[in-house]
This record gives structure tokens, C-alpha cells and sequence, in this order.
């Protein structure tokens, strides 16, 4: 079955250094993969997009890489700062026009000052 | 910038009872969801719409569950007879045409749905 996988325990980084994320995903061919924040308590949003023949994209501090070969995006966030601080989602989306999203777990980011 | 929006913020409910959850979608926008989200889990699709009629829906979105574009403005989701276990945050969402990936989807704040 489809199973996408977001690291479960929470990183805690410094102000000023870079925060990786990692998704990975099995037996899925997503046209595209998002990434959302999400505060406690609010809905998911969205941050960027990369699509299934692109390797990169960039968005101010935030950057995403994507590997169909490995089935694994990763996400960026350079220059951290406390307010940076939530839970990172990667959505993947099926090649079918239904706009269905597969959310992983999340990961909570902590920057300490 | 554009904004869903939901009402109500939060709900209970007795258990067996009907809901009604309110969502405002994006105007220009063409595809409708409702996800939900119980808590400390994952979000979960429940339900997509586009062109008047359900795309797709999730093993969740059993018969007690329905979807309506009642005018040109409202998305609503009911479930007829709440249980316990329906107890989640339900966001709606909306996006343009998902085969393009677009700018990504737009939630809502969310409906805090407690059955007691």
C-alpha cells in the first residue's frame, strides 16, 4: 500500500543554521509533492511545489529537492529562525485529476534562539 | 490574499446527531476538498469535487457522509449521525486544476468537531 514517511521525531536546531526535512514515499508515483506548515490548532499551508521532472526549487530560505529514484524529497529551510518553528507536512498528489493529497505524518521543527 | 473560510470554529455535538460544516472556498478556485484530522494524527482525505459532482472519495467517506455546492459561494459537508469517533478537525480546501499542481491548495482554519 501507498506510505509516505515523514521522520517522527521532532528537530530542534539553533537560530541561523539550516533545518532538513526528509519524505519518504513507497509504491507511489506522485505527479507532484508539496510541502505545508502547520501551526497547532490551523489548517496546512502551503509553501511550495515540485513536480515529478523537476530536481529543485526555491522559494526565499526554502528549498526543495525531489528524487524519483529514491522516493524521497527533501526540505530546506536556511537561516532558521524561532518563527520557523511548526510542523512541516509533505503532501504527494496523484497523476489523476481528482486533486487528492496524501499527507505524511509531519515533522515539528523547533529553533531555539 | 484569498482565504478559506469555515464556520463554525468549533461544534459539539450528542452523539447520532446531524452537522453541518460551512466552507467558503476561494473564489476563482475549481476543485473542493474536506480533509480531516484527528488529533496528533496525520490529515486524511476524505472527499473531492469538482464540476458540481464528488471526483473522489475516501474509504472515511462512508454514507454518513455527504457534500453539497448548495449556490455559486457555500461547500458544505454533513454527516448525518455522528459517532464518537468522528471527533477531528475538519479542514475544507480548494484549489485550481490539480493536474497542474497550480500554487498548491488553499485550507481553511478548520471546524473543531467534538461528539460527546
Amino acid at each position: 500500500s501507498q506510505k509516505i514517511e515523514q521522520n517522527s521525531e521532532a528537530l530542534n536546531i539553533q537560530e541561523g543554521k539550516t533545518a532538513t526535512l526528509t519524505c519518504n514515499y513507497t509504491n507511489y508515483s506522485p505527479a507532484y509533492l508539496q510541502w505545508y506548515r502547520q501551526d497547532p490548532g490551523r489548517g496546512p499551508v502551503f509553501l511550495l511545489l515540485i513536480r515529478e521532472n523537476e530536481k529543485e526549487k526555491r522559494k526565499e530560505r526554502l528549498k526543495v529537492t525531489f528524487d524519483t529514484t529514491l522516493k524521497q524529497s527533501l526540505f530546506h529551510i536556511t537561516a532558521s529562525q524561532p518563527a520557523d518553528s511548526a510542523t512541516y507536512l509533505c503532501a504527494l498528489a496523484g497523476s489523476g485529476n481528482t486533486g487528492k493529497l496524501i499527507f505524511g505524518q509531519g515533522t515539528t521543527l523547533q529553533v531555539k534562539p | 490574499e484569498p482565504e478559506v473560510t469555515q464556520t463554525p470554529s468549533h461544534q459539539v455535538t450528542q452523539m447520532g446527531q446531524e452537522v453541518i460544516l460551512r466552507c467558503v472556498p476561494i473564489s476563482n478556485h475549481l476543485y473542493f476538498y474536506w480533509y480531516r484530522q484527528i488529533l496528533g494524527q496525520k490529515v486524511e482525505f476524505l472527499v473531492s469535487f469538482y464540476n458540481n459532482e464528488i471526483s473522489e472519495k475516501s474509504e472515511i467517506f462512508d454514507d454518513q457522509f455527504s457534500v453539497e455546492r448548495p449556490d455559486g459561494s457555500n461547500f458544505t459537508l454533513k454527516i448525518r449521525s455522528t459517532k464518537l469517533e468522528d471527533s477531528a478537525m475538519y479542514f475544507c480546501a480548494s484549489s485550481e486544476i490539480p493536474r497542474t499542481g497550480g500554487n498548491g491548495y488553499t485550507f481553511g482554519s478548520g471546524t473543531r468537531l467534538t461528539v460527546v
